[in-house]
């Protein structure tokens, strides 16, 4: 059974620039979370979806957002980024409908603003 | 924000050594659970613990939970190298997502 897979793996942007990072979770399971990693903040949520639908969100600005499609794929993008946003976003893929069950996570993508 | 916080923040032990990192939370819970991240990559879920369990073993792992002091123990024992690694608490908060606290980096040398 494939993981969860995060493209792309690394990218560099500039600031202003926008990206969007995808995530596929583990076949069958239809919650996706996306988490932003930094040394100094640590593991911070951002926010997660269920069957296409954001049921929570984390404290991050509106440059933050995210979708998920039918087949639970999921994207999340950044706008107008800052340097402050250079960091490992991580996706996690969830099999119940409870947000606090198991997560499976991605090995994810490092972006870097310059 | 951090509902966990893990202690200590940074161990070093000789393999075959036992590994003891502690995390405490804030608010109560329905489980908490243990991740383990290897540098740079992604979480692996190591153990869940319900709240109205005490203890918990997996292998080599051994997780306890005080609701009353609010606390958790992870316990890892006869450490290998291959355990060197970033380890995390999670909480479930409202139970509405995970929240991770700090992280312990243990570093286990051969």
């Amino acid at each position: 059974k494939a993981g969860v897979t995060q493209t792309p793996r690394y990218l560099i942007k500039t600031r202003g620039q926008q990206v969007t990072l995808s995530c596929s979770p583990i076949s069958g399971h239809r919650s996706v979370s996306w988490y932003q990693q930094t040394p100094g903040q640590g593991l911070q949520f951002l926010f997660e979806y269920f069957s296409e639908t954001q049921r929570n969100k984390g404290n991050f600005p509106g440059r933050f957002s995210g979708r998920q499609f039918s087949n639970s794929r999921s994207e999340m993008n950044v706008s107008t980024l800052e340097l402050g946003d250079s960091a490992l976003y991580l996706c996690a893929s969830g099999i119940a409908a409870s947000l606090t069950g198991e997560l499976f996570f991605g090995e994810g993508s490092r972006l870097t603003v310059l | 924000s951090q509902q966990g916080e893990e202690d200590p923040q940074a161990l070093s032990i000789q393999e075959g050594e036992n590994a003891t990192m502690n995390c405490s939370y804030k608010t109560s819970i329905n489980n908490l659970q243990w991740y383990r991240q290897n540098s740079g990559r992604g979480l692996v879920h190591l153990i869940l613990i319900r709240s109205n369990e005490r203890e918990k073993h997996s292998g080599r792992l051994r997780v306890t939970l005080d609701t009353s002091k609010k606390s958790s123990s992870l316990l890892i024992t006869a450490s290998r190298a291959a355990d060197t690694a970033s380890y995390f608490c999670a909480t479930d908060r409202d139970t509405d997502k995970l929240i991770f606290g700090t992280g312990t980096r243990l570093q286990v040398f051969p």
